[in-house]
Parts: structure tokens; sequence; C-alpha cells
């Protein structure tokens, strides 16, 4: 079957590092792969996008590569704060059945002081 | 425009009642996804609506649930004799376009059901 994974387990890093998240989806070649962040008790917030056709993109300390070989996605923050911990969720149109994005379950992010 | 808005915020239902909550998107978003998420679980898709049209409801319940997208007025996600296992925050997204290419999904802030 069709699935995403995002590791579970919270990632906890020091301030300052640089925070790498994983997506890495199964079964299906999406032509689009998106990045959102949730805070405890709101909505997920869209981050970035990336096309198939694009192995890399950035936004300020945010970059996200897509490798359409590995079936992966790794999310980068650089310089990480204290303010970026939160829910971290990648989201693809994992279903040629289905006319909306699949999300994972998302991985916790800990910045440290 | 203030977005995504979801209302209310916190609804409590005792079983066997109903649910009503109500979603305005973004404006100039023509397209409303409804979302589910238990604790601790990642959002799960229920319906995927335009105006006055439903166009992809493969991730909603067969039974009490349904959902509409009135030519005006908000976008209403109806939960008939609500179960304890209804308990959860519903989310409701907009986006300019389909599955939200280019753009992404725009959230709004939820409303949490609790069936008490």
């Amino acid at each position: 079957s069709q699935k995403i994974e995002q590791n579970s387990e919270a990632l906890n890093i020091q301030e300052g590092k640089t925070a790498t998240l994983t997506c890495n989806y199964t079964n299906y070649s999406p032509a689009y792969l998106q990045w959102y962040r949730q805070d405890p008790g709101r909505g997920p917030v869209f981050l970035l996008l990336i096309r198939e056709n694009e192995k890399e993109k950035r936004k300020e300390r945010l970059k996200v590569t897509f490798d359409t070989t590995l079936k992966q996605s790794l999310f980068h923050i650089t310089a990480s704060q204290p303010a970026d911990s939160a829910t971290y969720l990648c989201a693809l149109d994992l279903d040629t059945g289905r006319r909306a994005l699949t999300f994972g379950s998302g991985t916790r992010l800990q910045v440290q002081p | 425009n203030a977005g995504v808005m979801q209302n209310p915020r916190h609804l409590v239902r005792r079983r066997g009642q109903e649910a009503r909550l109500r979603c305005s998107p973004m404006k100039g978003h023509s397209h409303v996804y409804w979302y589910r998420q238990l604790p601790e679980e990642g959002l799960k898709f229920m319906v995927y609506l335009q105006k006055e049209n439903i166009i992809d409801e493969s991730g909603m319940p067969k039974e009490r649930f349904s959902a509409e997208f009135p030519k005006e007025g908000p976008s209403i996600l109806r939960i008939q004799q609500v179960v304890r296992g209804d308990s959860a925050a519903y989310f409701c997204a907009s986006s300019p376009r389909d599955r939200g290419i280019d753009y992404g999904y725009t959230f709004g802030s939820g409303t949490r059901l609790t069936v008490v």
C-alpha cells in the first residue's frame, strides 16, 4: 500500500545546530511534496513545496531536498532556534484516485537553548 | 482577510447528539478540505469540496458524517449521533488550486470536539 513515513521519535538538538528531518514514501511517484509546521493546538502552516524536477529548494533558514530515486525528502533547518520547536509534517499528492494531500504523521523537533 | 476561519474552537457534545462544524475559507480560495486529527496521530483526509459540489469524500465514514459547501456561507461538516470515538480535532483547509499545487493549503485553527 502507499504510505508516507516520518520518524515518530522526537528530534532533540542544541540551538545553533542544523536539524534534519526525513520523509520517506513508497509505491508512488508524486509530482511534488510539501512541508508544514504544526504547533500544539494549532493548524498546520505551509512552509515549502518542492517539485519532482527540483533537487533542492531554500527559503531563509529552511532547505528541502527531493530524491525521487530514493523516494525521500529531507527537511533542514539551519542555525536552529528554540522557536523552531514544533511538529513538522510532510504531505504528498500520494494517491491518483484521491484529490487531496496525504500527510505523514509528523516529527516533533525540540531545540534546546 | 483573517485566513481560514473555523468555529467553534471547542465543542462538547453528549453521545447521540449532533455536531456541526463550520469553516469559512480564505477569500479567493474555492477548494475546501476537511481533515481529522486524533491525539498523537497524523491528519487524516475526510472530504474535499468546491462550491455546491463534493469532489472527493473517500475519507469520510459512510455513516453519520456529511459535508456541504453551499453557494453562500461556510462549509459545514456535520456529525450525527456522535460517539466517543468522534472526539478529535477537525481541521479545515483551503487552497486556490486543486491539491494545494503551488500554494499549499491554508489551515484553520481547528475545532476540538469532545464527546462525553
